[in-house]
């Protein structure tokens, strides 16, 4: 099956820095990436959805300018996070859709951040 | 606006069988997803439901009536392995590309 890894697994980050988050299709061209937020015991929360050369589109209540996204490629997008703060701790998950008539989804393994 | 909904947490006996409904309301509506997911992981998928009736995947099976907004996961022959979370994720119509919307999960916990 179809692959998706990010990197890091994981990142501990002072307050104030910023950190970059990469998601990768291995084995395929995604023609658009979703970049989902989890918080302890809650479900996955829909970022935003990328698009390889084009801007990211934002769910309502994300911070564009925190949360830069960048689809470079039709097999990586970036998630940075700017500015990081504790309160952005969480598990950020990203998922990659080869398109067409298709209709799964692929999720990396996730990324743990945890902001100090 | 779009919501889901399904139960905070169910509790089953290793064996038996395991109801998880789901209801939602959403506009450009285009699918539902059902997705396992173990602590600290990523979700996995477990079946997708675009037309209405019952989709049987081994132990697993699932079910949608488009005209209630009702969905169904059924898990049979439970082991202890199935304790997790369900997320019931909702394929919805947005601009250029549809999107994927989650429920808050179910988390189910299997007792011996």
């Amino acid at each position: 099956g179809a692959v998706v890894s990010q990197h890091p697994s994981w990142v501990i980050c002072k307050s104030g820095t910023s950190v970059k988050i990469e998601c990768r299709s291995l084995d395929f061209q995604a023609t658009t990436m979703f970049w989902y937020r989890q918080f302890p015991k809650q479900s996955l929360m829909l970022m935003a959805t990328s698009n390889e050369g084009s801007k990211a589109t934002y769910e309502q209540g994300v911070e564009k300018d925190k949360f830069l996204i960048n689809h470079a490629s039709l097999t990586l997008s970036t998630l940075t996070v700017t500015s990081a703060h504790p309160e952005d701790s969480s598990f950020y998950i990203c998922s990659a859709w080869a398109g067409g008539l298709g209709y799964e989804q692929y999720f990396g393994p996730g990324t743990r951040l945890t902001v100090t | 606006g779009q919501n889901i909904d399904q139960p905070t947490e169910m509790t089953a006996t290793e064996g038996a069988i395991v109801q998880i409904n789901c209801t939602y309301q959403t506009s450009g509506f285009n699918g539902l997803f059902w997705y396992q997911q173990h602590a600290g992981e990523a979700p996995t998928f477990l079946s997708y439901n675009v037309l209405d009736g019952l989709e049987e995947k081994g132990r697993f099976s699932s079910f949608l009536s488009r005209s209630k907004g009702y969905s169904y996961l059924l898990l049979k022959e439970l082991q202890m392995k199935d304790s997790a979370s369900y997320l019931c994720a909702v394929r919805v119509e947005s601009g250029r590309d549809d999107k994927i919307i989650f429920g808050k999960g179910t988390r189910l916990h299997i007792l011996p």
